[in-house]
Parts: C-alpha cells; sequence; structure tokens
C-alpha cells in the first residue's frame, strides 16, 4: 500500500491475555520503528528496526514487551500478560533508513492500533 | 537526556487569528528538529522540519525557525483555518549519530480553530 498499515486498529484484550499488533511498512523503507501514546501524551520511543535485526530496544518498558521482524518488512510487537497500564494507542513508522541515505529523519506513521486492557 | 517542552494547551482560536505553539528542546548533540501534525481521525504526518540552526521549516503556512540559542522551534501561522483544528507535536532527531532518527516528541497541543 501506499502508507503505513496498522492492525487491528482497535483491540480489547482482558488483563493478563497475550497480544500481538501488526505492522506494515511502507514498500522499500529499511527501518522501522514502534511508539507508544498514552492519552495526554506524545509518542514515546520503544523500539528501532534497521532490516532484520533491532538496533535499539531501550524503550521497551520490560520484558513482556518483544517485537519482531523477520523478512524485514513487517513487523510484529507482541505483549505478554497484559496489564491494564499497556493501554494505549501503538504506532509504527517507517522511514528510508540510516542518516547519509536520504533520510533526513521524517518518520511515516501509520494511524495507530488502540489497545485496551480491562 | 534529550527532551522537548511544548506549552500547555488546549488552544482556541478564532478563525483568521494568528498562531504561535511555544517549543523548546534539550539535547546532548545537534538535534534536527519537527513539527508533526494529526488530524482528526489520522496518523502522525510531518508538517515541516529544520535540520540545523537558523534554517526555517515552512508548509502550509505554517512556519518555524531553528534558533540554537534559545534552543527553540516556536510554531506560528499568520492566519489559522477551522481546518488547521488537529494535535500538533514538536520533536527532535538526533541524526548525527547515524545510527537510526529516533525522535523524541514533546506531549502535543491541541489547536481548536472557530469559524
Amino acid at each position: 500500500g501506499a502508507g503505513v498499515s496498522q492492525t487491528p486498529s482497535n483491540k480489547v484484550t482482558e488483563k493478563g491475555k497475550y497480544v500481538e499488533l501488526r505492522c506494515d511498512p511502507i514498500s522499500g523503507h529499511t527501518a522501522l520503528y514502534w511508539y507508544r501514546q498514552s492519552l495526554g501524551q506524545g509518542p514515546e520511543f520503544l523500539i528501532y528496526f534497521q532490516g532484520t535485526g533491532a538496533a535499539d530496544d531501550s524503550g521497551l518498558p520490560n520484558d513482556r514487551f518483544f517485537a519482531v521482524r523477520p523478512e524485514g518488512s513487517v513487523s510484529t510487537l507482541k505483549i505478554q500478560r497484559t496489564e491494564r497500564g499497556d493501554s494505549a494507542v501503538y504506532l509504527c513508522a517507517s522511514s528510508l533508513g540510516r542518516w547519509g541515505r536520504g533520510t533526513t529523519g521524517e518518520l511515516f506513521f501509520g494511524e495507530g492500533s488502540r489497545l485496551t486492557v480491562l | 537526556g534529550d527532551s522537548v517542552t511544548q506549552m500547555e494547551g488546549p488552544v482556541t482560536l478564532s478563525e483568521e487569528a494568528f498562531l504561535t505553539i511555544n517549543c523548546t528542546y534539550t539535547a546532548t548533540g545537534y538535534p534536527s528538529l519537527f513539527w508533526y501534525v494529526q488530524y482528526p481521525g489520522e496518523g502522525l504526518q510531518l508538517l515541516l522540519k529544520a535540520t540545523k540552526a537558523d534554517d526555517k521549516g515552512s508548509n502550509k503556512g505554517f512556519e518555524a525557525t531553528y534558533r540554537k540559542e534559545t534552543t527553540s522551534f516556536h510554531l506560528e501561522k499568520g492566519s489559522v483555518q477551522v481546518s488547521d483544528s488537529a494535535v500538533y507535536f514538536c520533536a527532535l532527531s538526533l541524526l548525527y549519530t547515524g545510527a537510526n532518527s529516533k525522535l523524541t516528541f514533546g506531549k502535543g497541543i491541541t489547536l481548536s480553530v472557530r469559524p
């Protein structure tokens, strides 16, 4: 597609359940990012992929959160044993890649997956 | 650590009013600066950017100038329209690190423009 696609757009789950959120980046974008946006806050960085590898996962809040990008395109954010505090909009973004290869830092965002943990 | 501070909101203006949204930053290096906008029901999208001191970013009638001496990147528009109603986020990125262009965002501010 033309833009970053995220599914599902909405997910309601119960505390303790496992959740997967999917991101399909813009074709040709080697860099992929996950952010989390809580109500009234700006997006907070979670993890960054360059190709298939997680180049920076310093924003993952704890070991219940994990993300993969096995073929360097689609990425899945996985949350185990969900807690009510995990409720937020999870944003995915992609970009062309590293500085010096045509990127000026612009990230292209999807519309997000809204996660509600009851 | 690196951070972005935006003025408190929300902001409500009448159509054709002048807009200023303040943004200041703290960074260990020489960041690039961005304004992203989120219209109702849509994803974040880049509004404008500036990559070095004294650069002016502009788009859709909005402008912001990268002021290194005051570490600021205030967003301005001379005459707002109802269609400008959205949430505005200031952000920075330390591109010089080379490894990635991770963005650090401010909290965002909601702008409502009345007809």
